[in-house]
């Protein structure tokens, strides 16, 4: 069974600096997808980013992009000139590509700080 | 576009009773996937339905059971309520890429 872990329950950056947000999985699947979830206090889960594992390129929107290293089954965020804003929960998700297979397997989460 | 849609915002219960959430999904999205998420922790996957069917389901009793309705929308049933389903109840429907409700916050008493 495919297990996603954060490990770190919470992170702090201050306003305009970089922070990497870490999450390792678990799969003995060659295909599949990554994603990260951003779930502010408001609670609404917003796609922040994706990643097909078939491609070697790391995904990129904006001031957020991954570094996924595939062999080490890593998928780290990198957050670039944080805004109080990106103040939230993050969460890690895997989701198989296999037919039949539907369910998002999600880590624990990190809460992540920005100071001003 | 109202997006993912969840009713009602917050529940309070008793310990045996039931109860039925509610969930419209993002206009033409036909998938609808129901996660249960506890205080500090990942959503965990409960089920999903497509075309009114349940077409997978994860590691939860038959206590929770669902519907899928010939307009997408689905609603969520809890028999016999235990404390431990105290947990926001997060909605989420899909073409492709999964669209989060806001969830619906079930305190169980």
């Amino acid at each position: 069974a495919q297990t996603v872990t954060q490990s770190q329950p919470e992170m702090s950056v201050q306003e305009a600096e970089t922070v990497t947000l870490s999450c390792t999985y678990d799969t003995s699947e060659s295909d599949y997808y990554l994603f990260w979830y951003k779930q502010p206090p408001s609670r609404q889960m917003i796609l922040v980013i994706r990643q097909e594992a078939y491609k070697q390129q790391n995904a990129t929107e904006n001031r957020f992009s991954v570094n996924f290293q595939k062999a080490a089954k890593s998928f780290s965020l990198k957050i670039s000139d944080s805004q109080l804003g990106d103040a939230a929960m993050y969460f890690c998700a895997y989701r198989s590509t296999y037919s039949g297979t539907y369910k998002y397997i999600f880590g624990t989460g990190t809460r992540l700080k920005v100071l001003a | 576009d109202a997006g993912v849609t969840q009713s009602p915002t917050h529940l309070i219960k008793t310990r045996g009773q039931q109860v039925t959430l509610r969930c419209s999904p993002k206009s033409g999205h036909d998938t609808v996937s129901w996660y249960q998420q506890a205080l500090g922790q990942g959503p965990q996957f409960i089920f999903q339905y497509y075309e009114e069917e349940e077409r997978q389901r994860g590691n939860f009793p038959d206590r929770f059971s669902g519907h899928q309705f010939p307009n997408y929308s689905s609603e969520l049933n809890v028999n016999a309520l235990l404390l431990g389903d105290s947990a926001l109840y997060l909605c989420a429907s899909s073409l492709d890429e999964q669209f989060f409700g806001p969830g619906t916050r079930l305190t169980v008493l």
